[in-house]
């Protein structure tokens, strides 16, 4: 049972555009979100997260939006740039208490930003 | 300051054999978690290890196990392999346990089971 999914596996955006990745989850223990980005062959990287007591976080081009009652959450890229091209990764956690079961991903949505 | 690394970077098993794979967290990070990533499946949390000592576990067989040494480098072995476990198992570290914090993570260790 995938408690975190992410229904698009792939987007395709004009460079200069508006990119919007979704997420939903289904666990409404979890209060901690984070997104994750991974290029070829190398670690996912942090990009930025969002306790369940916010419904906004922002860190420059990226922001993160949680809609608790819909137990979704969005990534928006704005302006979208042709290094933003990867595969985004959302992952929940149980934030208090250390994090019970660890991260738990969606399955990556791969964005291609064409110029 | 380096990053995670894991070795080796690449590897070719059979099945029925079992491997252990390495892990180096960046100086100073206590905690490791462990996952496996598969097209399918995606990224799943495999275990987390804290002060060698198993906080976490995800939901795997007990072909899976892992330890931690006293310099937090860690290690996950995989026994009796199956087609199924080729994947990228990839290794994060985080000062303390991971629920609190960020997580960093290392290249992934890429195996394949013929």
């Amino acid at each position: 049972d995938q408690q975190v999914k992410q229904n698009s596996p792939s987007l395709s955006v004009q460079e200069g555009r508006i990119s919007i990745l979704n997420c939903d989850y289904t666990n409404s223990m979890f209060d901690y979100f984070l997104w994750y980005k991974k290029y070829p062959a190398e670690g996912p990287t942090f990009l930025i997260s969002i306790s369940s007591i916010k419904d906004k976080n922002e860190d420059g081009r990226f922001t993160v939006f949680l809609n608790k009652s819909a137990k979704h959450l969005s990534l928006h890229i704005v302006p979208s740039q042709p290094g933003d091209s990867a595969v985004y990764f959302c992952a929940a956690t149980l934030y208090s208490g250390g994090g019970a079961d660890g991260l738990t991903f969606g399955k990556g949505t791969h964005l291609i930003i064409q110029p | 300051k380096a990053g995670v690394t894991q070795t080796p970077r690449y590897l070719i098993k059979t099945r029925g054999q079992q491997v252990t794979l390495s892990c180096s967290p960046i100086s100073g990070h206590r905690s490791v978690s462990w996952y496996q990533q598969t097209p399918g499946q995606g990224l799943q949390f495999l275990f987390e290890y804290f002060s060698e000592t198993q906080r976490n576990k995800g939901n795997f067989p007990g072909r899976f196990s892992g330890r931690q040494f006293s310099n937090s480098r860690s290690e996950m072995n995989v026994s009796t392999l199956e087609l199924g476990d080729s994947a990228l198992y990839l290794c994060a570290s985080s000062l303390e346990l991971a629920g609190d914090n960020e997580q960093f993570f290392g290249p992934g260790t890429r195996l394949t089971v013929l």
